[in-house]
């Protein structure tokens, strides 16, 4: 009964892959969101999404490209990864935009 | 353009002491504050939030935070420690007068309780 869920929990890649991430809650939400928390902890959103549609996009290169196929799901996939990709990738879900967002277990992404 | 501040890195408190995590923002309207606790290798916890009405809102394990607009601040408080609540907070913020939904995070304090 995971309330938001992310695969994989790690990734071990080499550079130049192409990878995916994905994201699913089940708490009946219409926002989702994706976070990079870097090796200093710092959390910075890349994307949000409100019912299927992108409402935030920051300034993320376009090897990053998000996808939700519905509500409740929200993929990420990454092209041509970098070693500076390295990072701990958070979705987070949202009823609203400006309520409190429930954050998943992460996927630690590691470039080599 | 919303900007939140953390300016401790790491709080060290013995447990049974109350602490204060401090945090303080900048909006050009009126804030939405969040406090969120991490623990190692785990996602972001909601602890409570500040949208409107009381100043002092309470929230999960025996926090609380109070909203000060004078000073812009949001600090956490917690009249006495665990080493339990030993983890990473983040206070985050949103402008109501922004129109995006995006949350700004402060870049986290570290909490230590010594036992």
């Amino acid at each position: 009964d995971t309330a938001v869920s992310q695969t994989p929990k790690y990734l071990v890649t080499q550079m130049g892959n192409d990878k995916s991430i994905k994201c699913e809650q089940n708490l009946g939400h219409d926002t989702m969101y994706w976070y990079k928390q870097d090796s200093k902890k710092f959390l910075k959103i890349m994307f949000s999404y409100n019912n299927k549609e992108l409402i935030i996009n920051e300034t993320v290169p376009n090897r990053f490209s998000p996808k939700s196929p519905d509500k409740a799901h929200l993929n990420l996939h990454i092209n041509s990864l970098e070693l500076g990709d390295s990072a701990v990738y958070f979705c987070a879900s949202s009823l609203g935009g400006s309520n409190t967002q429930y954050f998943g277990p992460g996927t630690r992404l590691t470039v080599l | 353009a919303q900007s939140v501040a953390q300016p401790e890195d790491q709080v060290n408190v013995a447990e049974g002491n109350p602490l204060t995590v401090k945090c303080t923002y900048s909006v050009s309207g009126n804030p939405y504050l969040f406090w969120y606790v991490q623990y190692p290798n785990r996602g972001l916890q909601f602890l409570l939030k500040y949208i409107t009405g009381d100043n002092l809102v309470k929230g999960s394990y025996g926090f609380e935070a109070e909203f000060n607009k004078s000073q812009t601040s949001f600090h956490l408080k917690k009249p006495s420690a665990l080493v339990s609540d030993s983890a990473l907070y983040f206070c985050a913020v949103r402008d109501i007068a922004s129109s995006a939904s995006k949350i700004i995070f402060g870049s986290g304090t570290r909490l230590s309780i010594r036992p």
